[in-house]
């Protein structure tokens, strides 16, 4: 069973960097076929996707947040990573960590991990 | 303000049929398939439909999506208790950005 797990800190000061780490098990990143992504659900708001990344590096981030955004993967620790800089209070969010899998025209997210609060105040 | 527009409600009695809608507003997602997903309270959002009408194994047919030009729906037949749920419709943009519509709330009555 694949299961995704997110961590960090749950609290982070305005102006400085949120990171976050899904470490995957049940699945190898490596092994190819998915494509790994980062969304955030702002309290009792909607979903907005940051992007995803492959094993190999190659992402795709939102327009919207490229500017302050880096997506990582660690295949020796099976994990990949988040790091948005300059954070507001406007990024206070559950953060999710999700498997996305992607056909020629179509594309879901099948496996989510629990999501976690990132806070982002003083 | 999001490209994919839902009914921020709905509603249904148990047993019912409920649709609810997703209309695109955007010209860059208009030829792109569409997704679905339910979110329980608490809960991440799980997938129920996928390229418009797709479902993806141990999702109940209960579940069944569609979708026409800009508009797509997601209905709901025998509707549960166990149904109430935001759900989201979901899409590509022409940069292969995922956007997400504003959810539904849907309330089993």
């Amino acid at each position: 069973q694949v299961q995704l797990q997110e961590s960090g800190p749950g609290l982070v000061k305005p102006s400085q960097t949120l990171s976050l780490t899904c470490t995957v098990s049940g699945d190898s990143i490596s092994s190819g076929g998915y494509y790994w992504s980062w969304i955030r659900q702002h309290p009792g708001k909607g979903l907005e996707c940051f992007g995803y990344i492959y094993y190999t590096g190659t992402s795709y981030y939102n327009p919207s947040l490229k500017s302050r955004l880096t997506m990582s993967v660690d295949t020796s620790k099976n994990q990949f990573s988040l790091r948005l800089s300059s954070v507001t209070a406007a990024d206070t969010a559950v953060y999710y960590c999700a498997r996305a899998l992607i056909g020629s025209t179509w594309y879901y997210f099948d496996y989510w991990g629990q999501g976690t609060l990132v806070t982002v105040s003083s | 303000q999001s490209v994919l527009t839902q009914p921020p409600s709905a509603s249904g009695t148990p047993g019912q049929r409920v649709t609810i809608s997703c209309s695109v507003s955007s010209s860059n997602i208009g030829s792109h398939t569409v997704n679905w997903y339910q979110q329980l309270p608490g809960m991440a959002p799980k997938v129920l439909i996928y390229s418009n009408n797709q479902r993806p194994s141990g999702v109940p047919d209960r579940f069944s999506g569609s979708k026409s030009g800009t508009s797509a729906s997601l209905a709901i037949s025998g509707l549960q208790s166990e149904d109430e749920a935001d759900y989201y419709c979901a899409a590509w943009d022409d940069s292969l950005n995922v956007v997400f519509g504003g959810g539904t709330k849907l309330t089993v009555l």
